[in-house]
This record gives structure tokens, sequence and C-alpha cells, in this order.
């Protein structure tokens, strides 16, 4: 079956540590995307991919970082530099990249401090 | 920059009711997509609906359906005959151009039995 998977489900961070979330599709999309979300927050833009190889930031992503070395995968760091790393992690992905499409999305993963 | 606003934190409708959640949103962009997505305890993101800008007839999917005022940027959720299993949070969320998808913080509902 095609879709996305978002490894771990849960995961915690010690201060001071990197921690990478992982996010891989088979529906061979090109676009990718990474959201945050807080409770009462809705969905938050860190990063998004519409190509290989190239990412722009989105409206919160300090502290964060990824790379798009294929078309499948999308991983997100969490770097030491983001001071409130608590939150649910949501990976997506579309057909286009005009962003007019519909996004896929994976289940998630919790992220939370120690 | 795109905005969308949902003025209601919180809504109940009694089951086999109909609930209408609001939303707003704000572009300069002639051309646009926007979208309901359910989120159930489970988290998982679901498409509810999708109405293109261009579209002068209101999008259905089943129990659902939208009221689409383009110049009034209002895009609300109707969800008739409720159920059990439509409780969850809902967002609206907008896309037009070359930008991602911008979410609204989400409205959630309970059903009352």
């Amino acid at each position: 079956d095609g879709g996305i998977t978002q490894s771990p489900k849960y995961l915690f961070r010690k201060e001071g540590q990197n921690v990478t979330l992982s996010c891989e599709q088979n529906l061979n999309h090109d676009a990718m995307y990474w959201y945050r979300q807080d409770p009462g927050q809705g969905l938050r833009l860190i990063y998004y991919s519409q190509i290989v190889n190239d990412f722009q930031k989105g409206d919160i992503a300090e502290g964060y970082s990824v790379s798009r070395e294929k078309k499948e995968s999308f991983p997100l760091t969490v770097t030491s530099a983001q001071k409130n790393p608590t939150a649910f992690y949501l990976c997506a992905s579309s057909i286009a990249t005009d962003g007019l499409e519909k996004l896929f999305f994976g289940s998630g993963t919790q992220l939370s401090v120690l | 920059a795109q905005t969308v606003t949902q003025s209601q934190p919180e809504m109940s409708v009694q089951e086999a009711e109909t609930v209408t959640l609001s939303c707003t949103y704000d572009t300069s962009e002639s051309d646009y997509y926007l979208f309901w997505y359910k989120q159930p305890p489970s988290r998982q993101m679901i498409l509810v609906i999708r109405q293109e800008a261009y579209k002068q007839q209101n999008a259905t999917e089943n129990r659902f359906s939208v009221n689409f005022q383009k110049a009034a940027k209002s895009f609300s959720l109707k969800i008739s005959d409720s159920q059990l299993g439509d409780a969850a949070m809902y967002f609206c969320a907008h896309s037009s151009g070359n930008t991602p998808l911008v979410f609204g913080k989400g409205t959630r509902l309970s059903v009352i039995a």
C-alpha cells in the first residue's frame, strides 16, 4: 500500500541533544512538508521541499534542519537550538508542487523533552 | 501573508442534528483551494472536503458540504445527520500560488448522544 511512514511514533529528547524524525513516502510525490502541531495552535509549517536537493523555510524554521537527498525521504532534525521542541510533528506530501493539491499526511511523531 | 481564522475553538452538536463550523481566510490571489481536514483522537489527518475557488458550486461529500462565499472570504463546513464518529478537531486550510497549505487553529467538535 502506498503512503507516508513516520517514525518513531514517540520520541524523547534530552537537553542539548539533536534528534531526527524520519519521513518516508512511496507515493512518488514531488513535494514534502513538515508541520508542527501544538495544542490550540493548529498546524504550523516548519520546512517544505518541492524537489530533490532543494527545500525552503516555513514560518517556524528556527531550531530545525532538513535534507532531501532522495525523493522518498525528508528527515527533520530538531536541534538543541530549538528550546521548546515538545510538540506533535506531522509530515505530508503532495503530487503537485504548486500548493493547490491536497496533502497526504503521515501518522505523526510525538516529541517530548526529558 | 495568507491567514486562516476559525473563530469557534469548540462546538457541540446532538447526534443526528446539523452543525456548521466557520472559517474565514485572507488572500490576494485569485486562484486558490480551500480544504477542511478532520483530526480524530488518533491524530491522523483526514481530508473531508476540498473547494476550488474558481468553482461557484459548493462542494459536497455525503453528509459534509461547504458554504463558499468568495467575496466574503468565508468557507464554512456543514455536517448533517451528525454521528458519534464525527467527533474530532476540524481544521480549515487554504493554499494558493506556489505556497503550502496554511491552517487555521482548529475547532473541536463534540457529538452528544
